[in-house]
């Protein structure tokens, strides 16, 4: 069975803080998807990355930036200086590959506080 | 990318009533399609999987009768919630894939409230 733990429940952090949410995964798949996923108090899912477990590389977007470690199994997510508009609720998630593609097991959230 | 829209984006209902839901792929085939649920301050939980042509896999806890899911197309597919009661009320998405060995594309999600 697959498994995602967020082990942060909320995050609070002052205006231009770096912050890493944290990711860890569990699968017996050799071949599956990760994704980072942001829902802002409007309540719809912004898709934010997608990395393919052979594809280790860093990834770095503006001010986001992920930390993907298959030997730790660890998804992890970096905001570089944190603005207001970053509070939302992150979802880390894992998606089959095989017969099952597509099926999705989610995180519990990040709540993430960004204050001014 | 792909694109999967969601409709209604929100929707009120009244208690007693059935609300469907669309989810439709615009610009690929989708031969499964998964729908979640997400309780307030809660992750999404996923509710069934649905194969074009074939009648829904529920999740354990899942009321069939009380989720319909329909999946006539490759392109649609429909969750009705039916005698809807308060404790619907939830954030309902969907996500299309084109079978094995692919990735999902989510729609953009729908928040029913049932008054």
């Amino acid at each position: 069975a697959q498994k995602v733990t967020q082990a942060q429940t909320e995050i609070s952090v002052v205006e231009k803080e770096d912050v890493t949410l944290d990711c860890v995964y569990e699968t017996r798949d050799t071949t599956y998807y990760l994704f980072w996923y942001k829902q802002p108090p409007s309540g719809e899912l912004v898709f934010l990355i997608r990395r393919n477990s052979f594809d280790e590389q860093n990834e770095i977007s503006g001010r986001y930036s992920w930390n993907f470690q298959k030997s730790t199994s660890s998804f992890n997510f970096t905001i570089t200086a944190s603005q207001v508009v970053d509070s939302a609720v992150y979802f880390c998630a894992l998606s089959e590959y095989g017969t099952n593609a597509g099926k999705s097991t989610f995180g519990d959230g990040t709540t993430l506080t960004v204050k001014p | 990318g792909a694109v999967v829209s969601q409709h209604p984006s929100r929707v009120i209902c009244k208690s007693g009533t059935s609300v469907k839901i669309e989810c439709r792929s615009l610009d690929f085939q989708a031969t499964t399609m998964f729908w979640y649920r997400q309780f307030p301050k809660k992750s999404l939980m996923l509710m069934a999987t649905s194969n074009e042509g074939s009648k829904a896999t529920y999740e354990q806890g899942v009321e069939k009768d009380k989720f319909l899911i329909n999946h006539a197309s490759l392109t649609l597919s429909t969750l009705t919630v039916t005698s809807a009661h308060p404790e619907d009320s939830s954030f309902y998405i969907c996500s299309a894939g084109t079978g094995p060995n692919t990735e999902a594309f989510f729609g953009q999600g729908t928040r029913l409230t049932v008054v």
